[in-house]
């Protein structure tokens, strides 16, 4: 089965750039969507379909998706974005939903 | 804004059938997919499922054994029912709303649930 691939952790500055990848073969063909985790909340969807923003949610959060990698870019970064990111993408073949392990961003 | 709740025990024992339902409030069930997807402690999100609001399903290959789901459109709620639960199946579930716009291809999950910790322990 078809398997996303992120990296544990990521540690940014105040005030960085934050860059969060999903790796998965020719994942650039599949549209990504991105949820932002915090404890006792509802899990939101920060981008979906590759680069699309909710409203809602600042425009600090921006995704981009080619070839084998695709990333969620969370520029200026604040304290309050500290929080799991799961990325995300639908298995045509059986119709299924499929998350990668999460990465934990730490600030 | 639609909200979903979901509820049900939060200790269940072990062999035995956890029940769930999701209520949907601010918006219609009709016309729309709903999945439960699962967070065990310290780990990443499982998609579990989903139900149409016709009663159409489809399961995780890893679940489909256990899992069932049904939905009752005139209450607005829809339920997961998985048997015979280990201590594997302790996790935050959290129903959420499927969604897929026009021209798009793929799904993804617009509103969820807070989540419910459920415990598997005698």
């Amino acid at each position: 089965s078809y398997v996303l691939t992120q990296p544990p952790s990521v540690s940014v500055a105040p005030g960085e750039t934050a860059r969060i990848t999903c790796g998965g073969d020719n994942i650039g063909t599949k549209s990504v969507h991105w949820y932002q985790l915090k404890p006792g909340r509802a899990p939101v969807v920060v981008i979906y379909y590759n680069n699309d923003r909710p409203s809602g949610i600042p425009e600090r959060f921006s995704g981009s998706n080619s070839g084998h990698t695709a990333t969620l870019t969370i520029s200026r970064v604040e304290a309050g974005d500290e929080a799991d990111y799961f990325c995300q993408v639908w298995d045509s073949v059986g119709d299924h939903r499929l998350f990668g392990a999460g990465t934990k961003l730490t600030v | 804004q639609v909200q979903l709740q979901e509820s049900g025990p939060r200790l269940v024992k072990p062999s035995e059938t956890l029940s769930l339902t999701c209520t949907v409030s601010s918006g219609s069930i009709s016309t729309y997919y709903w999945s439960w997807i699962r967070q065990p402690p310290g780990k990443g999100l499982e998609w579990i499922g989903f139900i149409y609001y016709n009663g159409g399903t489809n399961y995780s290959p890893s679940l489909q054994n256990r899992v069932s789901l049904s939905i009752d459109p005139s209450k607005n709620q829809f339920s997961l029912k998985l048997t015979s639960v280990t201590a594997a199946d302790t996790a935050i579930y959290y129903c959420a709303r499927d969604r897929q716009w026009l021209g798009e291809e793929g799904w993804y999950f617009d509103y969820w649930g807070q989540g419910i910790l459920v415990t598997v322990s005698s």
